[in-house]
Parts: C-alpha cells; structure tokens; sequence
C-alpha cells in the first residue's frame, strides 16, 4: 500500500519567514502532486512534479522532488498572510491506476 | 473553460437514509474520479471511472455505495444507507486522461445525523 506522509501537519509562522513542508512516499511513484486547499474550499492544483531533481516555482512556493529519497519539498519564502491554507501532498502510480494517494495535509497559518 | 461541477453542495440526513451526489466533469475529460475527504484527512479515492467503465473501486463500500457514470459523462454517487461514519466532503475531480492532472469539483459536504 502507498502510504504519504507530511510533516509539519500544523504550522504556524510569521509573515516574511521561511518554512519547508515535507512529503515522503513508501513505494516508487510516477508523480507527485501539490495541491492547496482553502477553507471550505475544493483542492486548487499548484504543482506537478515529474522526475528526480524536478524543481517549480510559482510566487513564493517552491516545489522540488528526489524520487531516491522518495521525498518531496515545498518552499515557504517570505510568507504572507494571503498564503494560509492547508496543503497537500499526493503521488500517484501506474499500478493504481494513476489515482491520487494524498497526504494527511499540512495546515498553514500565517500571523502578521 | 467551466470547472467541475458538483451537486448539491450540502446535505443533512439521519443514519439509514439514501443519498445521492451528482458530478459533471470539465468537458471533454475521460477521467472520473470520487474521493471522499473526512474532517481532517486527505481525500481517499472511492471509484475511479474511464469514460463510463470502472477501473477501480476496491476502496468503495460496496454494500452501501454505489456509482455510476452512464454515457462517459456526468456521474452519480449514491450512499444507501447512510452511517454516521459516512459524515465526510464528497470530492469529484476529471482529467483529460488518466495520466493528466486531476482538477477538483467544489465537493458536498455530508452529515449524518
């Protein structure tokens, strides 16, 4: 069984900081997915990482993969206030049909 | 380009009543999928259609959920009946194909009372 696991599941930091969220995965995996979801929201696709050193940046995310370690990162730089959600990590595999095995979530809260 | 639509987007019933939730995919995405996400977890896929054929539902109930997805577009969930345990978000998400990125519904949110 595909098993994801995140860590922080709860952060809370001040604007302007930096923080990494981390995402690891049990077995081999074609993609890893970050997703962001909003309070009472639907889950909003923010990256699509496909091969080992794979690393994109959007604003003040940054994504990067190591398929070796089975490890996924995602970059805080400088946070704001507007950047508070909960995010998620998945990954998905030939062999379940390329659904999507998510993590449990890591909630985000940005303080002034 | 319209998004995933869902249907309704919340519903209050008591344990052993029926419900059903009705999905319609972006146009054009082969790609079905229904998740369940429970307060405080990630979404769990239940089924997994390709145009109007199964390819994996060995995470639904099937004693009590059933769907489907007549014609290879819209798509019905149907919980009979309900448990308390079944108090969840019901996520529809399509994609073009199976290996393209999933794009999610808004949800309905599910009480059991």
């Amino acid at each position: 069984e595909l098993k994801v696991e995140q860590n922080p599941l709860f952060l809370s930091m001040q604007e302007g900081k930096n923080y990494t969220i981390y995402c690891n995965y049990s077995t081999t995996s074609d993609r890893l997915y970050w997703y962001r979801q909003d309070p009472g929201k639907s889950l909003e696709s923010l990256f699509v990482l496909l091969s080992n050193g794979a690393v994109k940046q959007e604003g003040r995310l940054m994504a990067s993969l190591d398929t070796k370690a089975r490890l996924s990162t995602l970059h805080i730089t400088a946070a704001v206030h507007d950047l508070s959600a909960t995010y998620f990590c998945a990954v998905d595999t030939r062999n379940s049909g390329y659904a999507l095995n998510f993590g449990k979530g890591t909630s985000l809260l940005v303080t002034p | 380009e319209a998004g995933v639509a869902q249907s309704p987007r919340y519903k209050i019933i008591e344990k052993r009543q029926s419900v059903a939730f009705w999905c319609n995919p972006i146009s054009g995405h082969a790609t079905l999928y229904w998740y369940q996400q429970i307060l405080g977890q990630g979404p769990k896929l239940l089924i997994q259609f390709q145009n109007n054929g199964v390819v994996d539902d060995s995470q639904l109930p099937k004693d009590r959920f059933s769907a489907e997805r007549l014609k290879g577009v819209d798509s019905t969930l149907k919980i009979q009946p309900a448990k308390l345990e079944d108090s969840a978000v019901y996520l529809c998400a399509s994609s073009l194909d199976l290996t393209s990125t999933q794009y999610f519904g808004p949800g309905t949110r599910l009480t059991v009372l």
